[in-house]
């Protein structure tokens, strides 16, 4: 199976701050990796799609990007609403997510 | 507007089965594969099966096989996932969605308890 190991599992942040998470995949996935931000007692809403792409209604301070086996989400200036779980997915054969990530305010 | 609405899960006993069901609308259901993703609680997110548009092509997650069967009935635009010997382990929150995650459902709690 290919792991994805995404790092940080947590990270205390400040409202401003420019957020970087990123999963590392054991095998080639190519482009097929998505991003999900997740809150307390909701179903994942999907922000990245093939690796790169911002999904629709998202706010433009999120991006994602590719080097190499290492696949990021960077959040710029991290508002409020953006504290959250965040999950990255690659499904470029048989599925597989990272572990997460939270996100916490100092 | 994309709905997708799971049914079905409740307190069960270990060994005993139950079948979860998704019901799809605001889209073509059958031109999209689908999917089932749980999280047991507090954990992270879980692939559980995968479907083909056809229904033709199954996937399982290696601790499901044998035990779980993903289908669906695209003249009824709902998803299906049958759930027998049922462990402990199994309990989470199970979330329907098409095969890459655009569209999510809300989720039903499976409790696997004696």
């Amino acid at each position: 199976d290919i792991q994805m190991t995404q790092s940080p599992s947590s990270m205390s942040v400040s409202l401003g701050d420019t957020v970087t998470i990123t999963c590392r995949a054991s095998q080639d996935v190519g482009i097929y990796v998505n991003w999900f931000q997740q809150k307390p007692g909701k179903s994942p809403r999907r922000m990245i799609y093939r690796a790169t792409n911002l999904a629709d209604g998202v706010p433009s301070r999120f991006s994602g990007s590719r080097s190499g086996s290492d696949y990021s989400l960077t959040i710029s200036s991290l508002e409020s609403e953006d504290v959250a779980d965040y999950h990255c997915l690659q499904y470029d054969e048989y599925p597989t997510f990272g572990a997460g990530t939270k996100l916490e305010l100092k | 507007e994309v709905q997708l609405v799971e049914s079905g899960g409740v307190l069960v006993q270990p060994g005993r089965s139950m079948k979860l069901s998704c019901a799809a609308s605001g889209f073509t259901f059958s031109s999209f594969p689908m999917a089932w993703v749980r999280q047991a609680p507090t954990k992270g997110l879980e692939w559980v099966a995968t479907i083909s548009t056809s229904g033709g092509s199954t996937y399982y997650r290696d601790s499901v096989k044998g035990r779980f069967t993903i289908s669906r009935d695209n003249a009824k635009s709902t998803l299906y996932l049958q759930m027998d010997s049922l462990r402990s382990e199994d309990t989470a929150t199970y979330y329907c969605l098409n095969y890459g995650g655009r569209w999510w459902g809300q989720g039903v709690m499976v409790t696997v308890s004696s």
